[in-house]
């Protein structure tokens, strides 16, 4: 089965500061990968995702992330900070063999410091 | 239009009582999912159907008990409410892998 590891449950980041998520997975094929942002008492909704062709994905708010199949990694980086994006945002990889099944990381929150 | 909705939107009950939560999705999708998110933010999927058809079932209670009429429309009936279902239930339809999940924006359901 695949699993997903989002490293740091917690991320403070002042206004204007980089914003870097770090998304690990493990799978036994090529994955799709997705970043998802949930702001509070609000459904999820899809920030990027990578499924073939370029690395490095530009998703909606200026957030972007890379592939790197060597590091089994899916960062999510934002050059600059904006108090909008404090939320909870969670990494996810796609279980072609499953259904589709959507398996997540264990979420990360961030906070965004003026 | 809201893509995929829920309801109700909260949900308090008493230990004991039966409830049912209902998603209906307008994107013309195939695939219909439940996801469950405890207090720690951490989801998992419960069930998956495809055009009606049953093709996730994990590891869930017997007293949860997903019913999809068509398959714009997927159910969540649980019976004997007990305090551990306390959570934040996602309904959530996708067309295929490479396009992720449109979630709804969940039901609140706590039980007391």
């Amino acid at each position: 089965a695949q699993s997903v590891t989002q490293l740091g449950s917690h991320v403070s980041v002042s206004e204007g500061a980089l914003v870097l998520l770090r998304c690990n997975y493990s799978s036994s094929v090529p994955p799709y990968l997705f970043w998802y942002v949930q702001y509070p008492n609000q459904g999820l909704q899809l920030l990027l995702k990578y499924t073939t062709g370029a690395t490095l994905v530009k998703g909606i708010n200026g957030f972007e992330a890379e592939f790197k199949k060597s590091e089994t990694s899916f960062h999510l980086t934002k050059p600059s900070a904006h108090m909008s994006d404090a939320a909870e945002y969670f990494c996810a990889v796609s279980e072609r063999a499953a259904g589709n099944k959507l398996t997540f990381g264990g979420g990360t929150r961030v906070l965004v410091k003026p | 239009d809201t893509a995929v909705s829920q309801t109700p939107k909260y949900l308090v009950t008493q230990m004991g009582n039966d409830k049912s939560i209902k998603c209906e999705q307008n994107l013309g999708h195939d695939t219909m999912y439940w996801y469950k998110q405890d207090s720690k933010k951490f989801l998992k999927i419960m069930f998956s159907y495809n055009n009606k058809e049953l093709i996730i079932n994990e590891t869930v209670p017997n007293r949860f008990s997903p019913k999809s009429p068509d398959k714009a429309h997927l159910n969540l009936h649980i019976n004997s409410l007990e305090l551990g279902d306390s959570a934040v239930y996602f309904c959530a339809s996708s067309q295929g892998g490479s396009d992720g999940y449109t979630f709804g924006s969940g039901t609140r359901l706590t039980v007391v």
